[in-house]
C-alpha cells in the first residue's frame, strides 16, 4: 500500500546546528513533493516545492533535495533558530491520473537557545 | 493566512444537526480546497473545486458536500454531523490546479460534534 513516513518522534537540536528532516514513501512515484510548516492551532504555511527532475532547491536557509531512488526527500534548516520551532509536514502527488496532494504526518521540530 | 478567511472558527453542535462552513478568499484564485486534520492522520482532502459551480470529490468526503456560487466564496456542509466528523477543518486555495502549485491554507475551524 502506499505510504508516507516523516519521523514521528520529535526532534530537538540545539540553536545554530542544521535540523534535518525526512520524508520516505513507498509505492507512490511522486512528480511533484513540497514541504510546508506548521504551528500549533494555525494553518500549514508552503516552504519549498521540488519537482522529481530536481535533486536540489535552496531558499534562505532551507534546502530540500529529492532521491527517486532512495524514494526520499531531505529538509535541512541551516543556523536553526528558536523561531523555527514547529511541524514540518511533506505532501506529495503521484506522476499518474490522480494527482493531488497526499499529505504525511509531520515532524515536530524544537530548537533549544 | 493572509487572503483568506474561515467562519467559524470553533463551533460545538450536537449530531444530528447540519453545519455549515465558510472559506472566503480574497486572492481571485481559481482553486480552492476543503481538508480536514485529525491525529494520526495526515491533512485528508474532503473536496476541492476547481471554478464556479465546479466542484469535485476527495478521498474522505461521505456525509460532507460544498457549494462554491462566487470565486471568493467556498461552502462546506455536513448534512448532519456525527462524531467522527469532529476534527479541525481547514480551508486553502492555490492560484493553479494539481501538485504544482503551492496552497495557502486559512486559519481553521475547530468543531467539536457532540
Amino acid at each position: 500500500s502506499q505510504k508516507i513516513e516523516q519521523n514521528s518522534e520529535a526532534l530537538n537540536i540545539q540553536e545554530g546546528k542544521t535540523a534535518t528532516l525526512t520524508c520516505n514513501y513507498t509505492n507512490y512515484s511522486p512528480a511533484y513533493l513540497q514541504w510546508y510548516r506548521q504551528d500549533p492551532g494555525r494553518g500549514p504555511v508552503f516552504l519549498l516545492l521540488i519537482r522529481e527532475n530536481e535533486k536540489e532547491k535552496r531558499k534562505e536557509r532551507l534546502k530540500v533535495t529529492f532521491d527517486t531512488t532512495l524514494k526520499q526527500s531531505l529538509f535541512h534548516i541551516t543556523a536553526s533558530q528558536p523561531a523555527d520551532s514547529a511541524t514540518y509536514l511533506c505532501a506529495l502527488s503521484n506522476a499518474g491520473n490522480n494527482r493531488k496532494l497526499i499529505w504525511g504526518l509531520g515532524t515536530s521540530l524544537g530548537v533549544n537557545p | 493566512d493572509a487572503g483568506i478567511t474561515q467562519s467559524p472558527r470553533h463551533k460545538v453542535t450536537e449530531t444530528g444537526t447540519p453545519v455549515t462552513l465558510r472559506c472566503h478568499q480574497t486572492e481571485n484564485h481559481r482553486y480552492m480546497y476543503w481538508y480536514r486534520q485529525d491525529p494520526g492522520h495526515g491533512l485528508r482532502l474532503i473536496h476541492y473545486s476547481y471554478g464556479v459551480k465546479d466542484t469535485d470529490k476527495g478521498e474522505v468526503s461521505d456525509g460532507y458536500s460544498v457549494s462554491r456560487s462566487k470565486t471568493e466564496d467556498f461552502l462546506l456542509t455536513l448534512e448532519s454531523a456525527t462524531s467522527s466528523q469532529t476534527s479541525v477543518y481547514f480551508c486553502a486555495i492555490s492560484e493553479g490546479g494539481g501538485p504544482a502549485y503551492e496552497q495557502y491554507f486559512g486559519p481553521g475551524t475547530r468543531l467539536t460534534v457532540t
